[in-house]
């Protein structure tokens, strides 16, 4: 079984400021690795994920994450946030060997951009 | 031309009523699920249809049903409502055949009240 932790349930940050949300799992087999975001009153979009290859991954929005199996995180970046940007996110992981998803989220990050 | 839409978006019901949650989709998908999220926004995967067929089915209680009449619809019907199934309700769909790398697309919640 797999279980994902985000330590931080709220993240203020000033507009502009950079930011990052912390996500580690914890898993006895490989997995793939996803963060969707919500915005308010609405469903998860995918922001990115990690499925092989180069362990920093992008998104179109300037968000990245790395992941780092040695520490089992997969952390999210933004150097520069907007207003916008408020929303919560969600860390997800999906086990590798099932020949179907089955996301396992961890309980989000609230991130809060002031002007 | 939503992609994943839900009926009702609210619905404020009495203990020991049965309802039902629609979902459909128009990205051709094959596969949906049904997820849950409480009030401190922990989001759980419950159940999983590919071509109508279910493959995931997690520990929910049987008062839940889902119906999968076809690849774009997934309905959940809820017998003798209890308060805690009070909650926010996410149908997502995604392409089956990625062997887990497959992103899913959430409709906006179906948010229920049970009073």
């Amino acid at each position: 079984a797999q279980s994902v932790t985000q330590l931080d349930s709220q993240v203020p940050v000033f507009e502009e400021a950079p930011v990052e949300l912390r996500c580690n799992y914890s898993s006895s087999v490989s997995v793939y690795l996803f963060w969707y975001v919500q915005y308010p009153n609405q469903g998860l979009q995918l922001l990115l994920k990690y499925l092989s290859g180069s362990t920093l991954v992008e998104s179109i929005n300037g968000f990245e994450a790395e992941f780092n199996k040695s520490q089992t995180s997969f952390h999210l970046r933004k150097p520069s946030v907007h207003i916008s940007d408020t929303a919560e996110y969600f860390c997800a992981v999906s086990d590798r060997r099932t020949g179907f998803q089955k996301l396992v989220f961890g309980t989000g990050t609230r991130l809060l951009v002031s002007p | 031309d939503t992609a994943v839409s839900q009926t009702p978006k609210y619905l404020v019901t009495q203990m020991g009523n049965d309802k039902s949650i629609k979902c459909e989709q128009n990205l051709g998908h094959d596969t949906m699920y049904w997820y849950k999220q409480d009030s401190k926004k922990f989001l759980k995967i419950m159940f999983s249809y590919n071509n109508k067929e279910l493959i995931i089915n997690e520990t929910v209680p049987n008062r839940f049903s889902p119906k999968s009449p076809d690849k774009a619809h997934l309905n959940l019907h809820i017998n003798s409502l209890e308060l805690g199934d009070s909650a926010v309700y996410f149908c997502a769909s995604s392409q089956f055949g990625l062997a887990g790398r497959e992103t899913q697309y959430f409709g906006p919640g179906t948010r229920l009240l049970v009073l």
